[in-house]
């Protein structure tokens, strides 16, 4: 059982280049979600996803674009990367629980650094 | 601005003590939380959680305590180890659903020889 499985763990671009990180979990979990976490901050919510075709924005979506066409699937993508997008990058995932439990599972993240 | 905050960057402890993690909320709609633990280079790691019926949860060396009355929540960690250096995040959960979670800054528990 991998878990939360994320690649590439690091990535370097330059400015307005292009690229997916993928995320993949073999746990069933019905909601995923993609959080940046910058020196001495906590994780911040970019983008989440409710289950396969749905998804929403979290608290930092700007330069960001996701998809979910399977359960197991959330690739995040940049479209054009840019300097202030440098950062770890982690994805979660969660099961649906009778309540309010929401206990997420992450990644051993990405690190990106934009030039 | 943040909902979820902890009081301290940095907290350093005797080894065998027990340390004290502070984190104060400032959503009353929030109705889960959740402490996490997250060595150098890794994930976060699930310790312990709490929901907003209750006031106190414990776990194996761990211990939750949830006020409130002044939103605050804590997390003990009972005869600190080495291992147990890392950064503490507290999280919120405010509506109970899929919109993932809201994190506080962190502290980073220091463990003296």
């Amino acid at each position: 059982n991998a878990g939360v499985t994320q690649t590439p763990k690091f990535q370097v671009l330059k400015t307005g280049q292009s690229m997916t990180l993928q995320c993949a979990q073999d746990m069933n979990h019905e909601y995923m979600s993609w959080y940046r976490q910058d020196p001495g901050m906590g994780l911040r919510l970019i983008h989440y996803s409710v289950g396969a075709g749905i998804t929403d924005q979290g608290e930092v979506p700007n330069g960001y674009n996701v998809s979910r066409s399977t359960t197991e699937d959330f690739p995040l993508r940049l479209l054009s990367a840019a300097p202030s997008q440098t950062s770890v990058y982690f994805c979660a995932s969660s099961y649906s629980n009778r309540g309010s439990k929401n206990i997420q599972y992450f990644g051993a993240g990405t690190r990106l650094s934009v030039l | 601005g943040e909902s979820v905050g902890l009081h301290l960057p940095t907290l350093s402890v005797q080894e065998g003590d027990n340390s004290i993690i502070n984190c104060a909320y400032s959503n009353s709609a929030s109705d889960y939380f959740i402490w996490y633990k997250q060595e150098s280079g890794k994930g976060p790691q699930f310790i312990i959680d709490i929901r907003s019926n209750m006031d106190k949860r414990q776990g194996q060396r761990v211990t939750v305590l949830l006020n409130k009355t002044v939103k605050h929540l804590s997390l003990q960690i009972a005869a600190t180890q080495p291992g147990d250096s890392a950064v503490y995040f507290c999280a919120e959960n405010r509506r109970g659903g899929a919109d993932g979670l809201t994190f506080g800054k962190g502290t980073h528990l220091i463990i003296q020889p």
